[in-house]
């Protein structure tokens, strides 16, 4: 089955750098990648998608990259502030609908 | 938009007493829903997916017996622990999708629910 490898579990980074956490899938037919962000005692909110067919994706100071011959998917926030500190999850969906989430990446962000 | 709520937000039982957990949809219908539980400092663990008017598919490994899942509506999902037990004690969050908004991939996350048993 699907194997979702999610990197680093824990960042910490100062006001106003740049945060990067990856994820690494095995099943090439997977072709939905969504990110969440879930802050203590909250379910996850959909924060950006990807879709199979682009490569890149931008909302804001969030953006999505995709390398589907790698098989692995980042998570770019710019201009990080402290409301961003947060547990970030990846997650991969092929066509059956299941998402299968990384371990997750608990963001601190020093003001 | 795309907002799924659940009820309640937590809730303490006693062992060997059931709890039942409702999932909404409430400004979209939902053609699915899954049932997820999360242990602290864990990722999230899909237990089951339900379709409304069919019977849930549950994951390897988690009781269907025990987790009893009903989707009567297009907005509304249960799950009911049945026979509760310490280690039952999670947080249990819901999702659902919707083929008239977002597609059939994108999830839609409830607030969760805190279940404590004693």
């Amino acid at each position: 089955g699907e194997n979702v490898e999610q990197h680093p579990s824990t960042l910490s980074v100062q006001e106003g750098d740049s945060a990067v956490i990856k994820c690494t899938y095995s099943d090439s037919a997977s072709n939905y990648f969504p990110w969440y962000k879930q802050e203590l005692g909250k379910g996850p909110q959909l924060i950006i998608d990807i879709r199979s067919n682009v490569g890149e994706k931008k909302d804001q100071r969030i953006a999505v990259t995709l390398n589907k011959t790698a098989k692995h998917f980042s998570l770019h926030i710019t201009e990080t502030q402290p409301e961003d500190s947060a547990v970030y999850f990846c997650a991969v969906s092929s066509n059956t609908g299941k998402l299968i989430f990384g371990q997750g990446t608990t963001l601190q962000v020093k003001p | 938009g795309a907002v799924v709520s659940q009820h309640p937000s937590w809730v303490i039982c006693k062992s060997g007493t059931s709890v039942k957990i409702e999932c909404r949809s409430l400004d979209f219908q939902a053609t699915t829903m899954f049932w997820y539980r999360q242990f602290p400092k864990q990722s999230l663990m899909l237990m089951a997916t339900s379709n409304e008017g069919s019977k849930a598919t549950y994951e390897q490994g988690v009781e269907k017996d025990k987790f009893l899942i009903n989707h009567a509506s297009l907005t509304l999902s249960t799950l009911t622990v049945t026979s509760a037990h310490p280690e039952d004690s999670s947080f249990y969050i819901c999702s659902a999708t919707s083929r008239w908004r977002g597609g059939t991939d994108t999830q839609y996350f409830g607030p969760g629910t805190r279940l404590t048993v004693l």
